[in-house]
């Protein structure tokens, strides 16, 4: 089955900096990769995803890049603020739809002000 | 606001004791997914639901089983409890078969003694 690797497991920059988080997954038919952003006593919420026939997607501050060759994955996150301290999940699945999705195991982002 | 309601946000209980968390899915969802949150684990797949039966199960003990309502709400119970089982146990539902965008509830944080 999937196995998704998720790295660093924590990271911390300074309010304005960029932040990326790097995520490999061992299926090479897995073709949706959702980011999740979980705050704390909150459940993970979807911030951004991506499909294999995409190798980037920006929303804002925040962009996924795709390397299917590779099969590795990053969130950039840029600007960052203090409000973007919180643990990220990446995930990947082959058959949206039918199968459901593997995680990471998270990398906790603190912003320093 | 994801839209899905789980109950209760948190329950403590003892060893050998039995528990069921509730989980109401966003209006007109008709997948559910329980995921169970430790420490270091991250987020472990443990049942899907479409639509009343079973459609995957992933790292789930004999001793945990679920279903899914009529009205789409969902019921995972958990038997003999174990401190090992102490976790935030989290309800997702979708819309679309089953694995596309996946929107989490707040979670039960349960604690065994």
């Amino acid at each position: 089955g999937e196995n998704v690797e998720q790295h660093p497991s924590t990271l911390s920059v300074q309010e304005g900096d960029s932040a990326v988080i790097k995520c490999t997954y061992s299926d090479s038919a897995s073709n949706y990769f959702p980011w999740y952003k979980q705050e704390l006593g909150k459940g993970p919420q979807l911030i951004i995803d991506i499909r294999s026939n995409v190798g980037e997607k920006k929303d804002q501050r925040i962009a996924v890049t795709l390397n299917k060759t590779a099969k590795h994955f990053s969130l950039h996150i840029t600007e960052t603020q203090p409000e973007d301290s919180a643990v990220y999940f990446c995930a990947a699945t082959g058959k949206p739809g039918n199968t459901p999705l593997v995680f990471g195991k998270g990398t906790r982002l603190s912003v320093i002000a | 606001d994801s839209g899905v309601t789980q109950t209760p946000k948190h329950l403590i209980t003892a060893t050998g004791q039995r528990v069921t968390l509730r989980c109401s899915p966003r209006s007109g969802d008709l997948s559910v997914y329980w995921y169970q949150q430790s420490l270091d684990q991250g987020l472990q797949f443990l049942i899907q639901y479409y639509n009343g039966e079973e459609r995957a199960k992933g790292n789930i003990l004999e001793r945990f089983s679920a279903q899914q309502f009529p009205d789409l709400h969902s019921e995972l119970n958990l038997s003999s409890l174990e401190l090992g089982d102490s976790a935030l146990y989290f309800c997702a539902s979708s819309g679309q078969g089953a694995g596309e965008k996946l929107f989490f509830g707040s979670g039960t944080q349960l604690s065994v003694l």
